[in-house]
């Protein structure tokens, strides 16, 4: 079983539509959780992080947090084209951090 | 967040031959990693690190073949031994602190002819 894990997708949604990715994980000891958006032939960009149960908004990003079902989530509202791209979700503990193995998202104009 | 630069942003390289990367941060930063990431795939850990001690690798990575070295806390060079065409891949190396997010630099594409 993997650490983090990630419906590959591609996951296609309209331009000004809500994308949702989601990712599990495995380890209950993990202590933080972050959504990378990675660009074909670019290096990871980090978008958002979460530590805490619940919601974090940020702009048009929202991340979520389940600690007990083990489920981290990441909504884009009002997607654009430019938000085509990969979505990595990645979690931590301690020194270890662990990276899924992304999403594509495609924004259809 | 850091400014992370990398050197050579691309190379092509004879198969047998060796390659430095440099990866060089605008701060001091407590932990360095490097990845692997083949075209359309995800990001693959080779090794952690840390300044003042040995690097930890994963499995499947062996320091005779990825040398690394972390003489400071701003500096890392990450080698890549006797390529072959299988070693063809974008390297990425990436600055964090415990349990904190990564930032990642721009990556070197290399091919190995």
């Amino acid at each position: 079983q993997k650490e983090v894990e990630q419906n590959s997708g591609p996951l296609s949604v309209p331009e000004g539509a809500i994308a949702s990715l989601n990712c599990t994980y495995s380890d209950r000891g993990s202590q933080s959780f972050f959504w990378y958006r990675q660009y074909s032939g670019k290096s990871p960009e980090l978008i958002m992080f979460i530590y805490s149960n619940g919601d974090k908004e940020d702009g048009r990003f929202t991340a979520q947090l389940n600690k007990a079902s083990q489920y981290v989530s990441l909504l884009i509202r009002d997607s654009q084209p430019s938000d085509s791209a990969t979505y990595l979700c990645a979690s931590a503990r301690g020194n270890q951090f662990y990276f899924g193995t992304g999403t594509s998202l495609t924004v259809i104009p | 967040s850091a400014v992370i630069s990398q050197k050579p942003s691309r190379d092509i390289c004879q198969r047998g031959t060796s390659l430095t990367i440099q990866c060089q941060v605008d701060s001091q930063v407590t932990m360095m990693f490097w990845y692997r990431q083949q075209p359309g795939q995800s990001l693959t850990l080779i090794a952690t690190a840390n300044q003042g001690s040995e690097a930890t690798y994963e499995s499947g990575f062996v320091i005779d073949k990825f040398p690394i070295s972390r003489p400071n806390l701003t500096f890392s060079t990450l080698t890549v031994s006797n390529m072959s065409p299988e070693d063809s891949s974008i390297y990425l190396c990436s600055v964090g602190h415990y349990y904190n997010e990564q930032f990642f630099g721009p990556g070197t594409r290399l091919t190995v002819l």
